[in-house]
């Protein structure tokens, strides 16, 4: 069974930096892109950012471009999002994504969420 | 960035309908959509993908439609447990993009 378990969300003051961790089982991480997707309260989700499965190719929403750096550590079958210079507006649930076999853009498998709150 | 704009955005209806959900892209996607649901405290759920094909496990009253800038998600019998939020995705470009969604309510 996959599971995706993210970890590291909480409060943060405007400008303030996190490190959200995603730890996954139940399948081959190291041969799937992976991706961070976000939802404010109320709102739809949003995708923030994605990886390639050796994590030589990453892709950035333009909202946390320059901000925020993805990365995976394959032989700890982890994803990670660091977040620096965060805003108000960042504030969300953050879920990572695992995407369908052979389509890195579509996501079948989420994980709980971690929730993420910047304010002073 | 790619707009998805979905309508309506509140859709009341019974259980048996039959219900349609509209999405609109900005641009051609050619048939580079999915759907999710989701509900309350949960995470969004794959319904479909590159417009009509149906995820595993997906009952088939769940089916989609469309190319091109305007697609639909057709429930053909609504169940009680089909009432949720819907989205629509487009993976057409990296920048992915999500509709802000269609809530689903009793009638």
């Amino acid at each position: 069974e996959v599971q995706l378990l993210e970890s590291g969300g909480g409060l943060v003051q405007p400008g303030g930096s996190l490190r959200l961790s995603c730890a996954v089982s139940g399948f081959t991480f190291s041969t799937h892109a992976m991706n961070w997707v976000r939802q404010a309260p109320g709102k739809g989700p949003e995708w923030v950012s994605g990886i390639g499965y050796s994590g030589g190719n990453t892709y950035y929403s333009d909202s946390v471009k320059g901000r925020f750096t993805i990365s995976r550590d394959n032989s700890k079958n982890t994803l990670y999002l660091q977040m620096n210079s965060l805003r108000v507006e960042d504030t969300a649930v953050y879920y990572c994504a695992k995407p369908l076999v052979g389509a890195t853009k579509i996501f079948e498998s989420w994980g709980q969420g971690t929730l993420v709150t910047v304010s002073s | 960035d790619i707009q998805m704009t979905q309508s309506p955005s509140t859709l009341s209806a019974s259980v048996g309908d039959r219900v349609t959900i509209t999405c609109r892209a900005s641009q051609s996607i050619s048939n580079w959509l999915a759907w999710y649901q989701q509900k309350p405290g949960k995470a969004p759920k794959l319904l479909i993908y590159k417009a009509s094909s149906l995820e595993s496990g997906v009952p088939s009253r769940f089916s989609g439609s469309g190319s091109g800038t305007e697609f639909t998600l057709t429930i053909s019998s609504l169940q009680p447990y089909d009432f949720a939020t819907y989205y629509c995705q487009q993976y057409h470009t990296y920048s992915l993009t999500f509709g802000q969604g269609t809530k689903v309510e009793i009638k």
